[in-house]
């Protein structure tokens, strides 16, 4: 069984301070993808890493597919109090189609 | 274009009994997965149906069932409730793409369960 551990799993800050959330495996994942869900709905999806090292800006959020692409980081700058939800990191492996998620971070930025 | 929309949104049941649940796809998606959230456990994949077959299953007893309409429209069955059947429980949709790998998936709002 391939399982995403992601850290921390709560983290309160406040606005205009930066973070890092962080996804790791024992396992090598094809691709991953990082969600937000917010309360009352379904995650939604930010951004998909395939490549070893591969790095992807979305505005303030960088996200990093680690060199072996079994880890992952999703850094946000600046953050602003609608950055407040619940990331999500989720690979594949191989041909696999269904997705292993991680546990979760549930952030919260005060304003 | 409408998004993946599931029925009922919020379900109280009793142990013992059974629940139906139902997602549509966005219009053109043909794969539909069903997952289970919960506090405890997280999200974790039940299965996924394509062209009216279960292509993948999780690691689900066998009171969860599903099954896929000539529409692509899915529903999903669970048997026999148990309180730990308590969940939110997600639909997500997607084209897919030819090949291997996941494709990206689209989720509904999900439908909250509650068993007393």
């Amino acid at each position: 069984t391939q399982l995403l551990e992601q850290s921390p799993q709560f983290l309160s800050i406040q606005e205009g301070e930066n973070l890092t959330v962080y996804c790791n495996s024992s396992s090598v994942f094809s691709s991953l993808q990082w969600y937000r869900q917010e309360p009352g709905e379904g995650p939604v999806l930010l951004v998909t890493v395939v490549t070893g090292g591969e790095v992807k800006k979305l505005k303030r959020l960088t996200f990093q597919f680690g060199d072996a692409r079994k880890d992952s980081s999703l850094h946000i700058t600046a953050a602003q109090p609608g950055d407040t939800g619940l990331y999500l990191c989720a690979g594949t492996s191989g041909s696999a189609r269904q997705l292993t998620f991680g546990s979760g971070t549930q952030l919260t930025v005060l304003p | 274009k409408a998004g993946v929309t599931q029925t009922p949104r919020y379900l109280i049941k009793t142990r013992g009994q059974q629940v139906t649940l139902s997602c549509s796809p966005i219009s053109g998606h043909r794969s539909v997965s069903w997952y289970q959230q919960t506090p405890g456990q997280g999200l974790q994949f039940l299965f996924e149906y394509f062209s009216e077959t279960q292509r993948n299953k999780g690691n689900f007893p066998g009171r969860f069932s599903g099954r896929q309409f000539s529409n692509s429209r899915s529903e999903m069955n669970v048997s026999t409730l148990e309180l730990g059947d308590s969940a939110l429980y997600l639909c997500a949709s997607s084209l897919p793409t030819s090949g291997g790998g996941a494709d990206t998936q689209y989720f509904g709002p999900g439908t909250r369960l509650t068993v007393l």
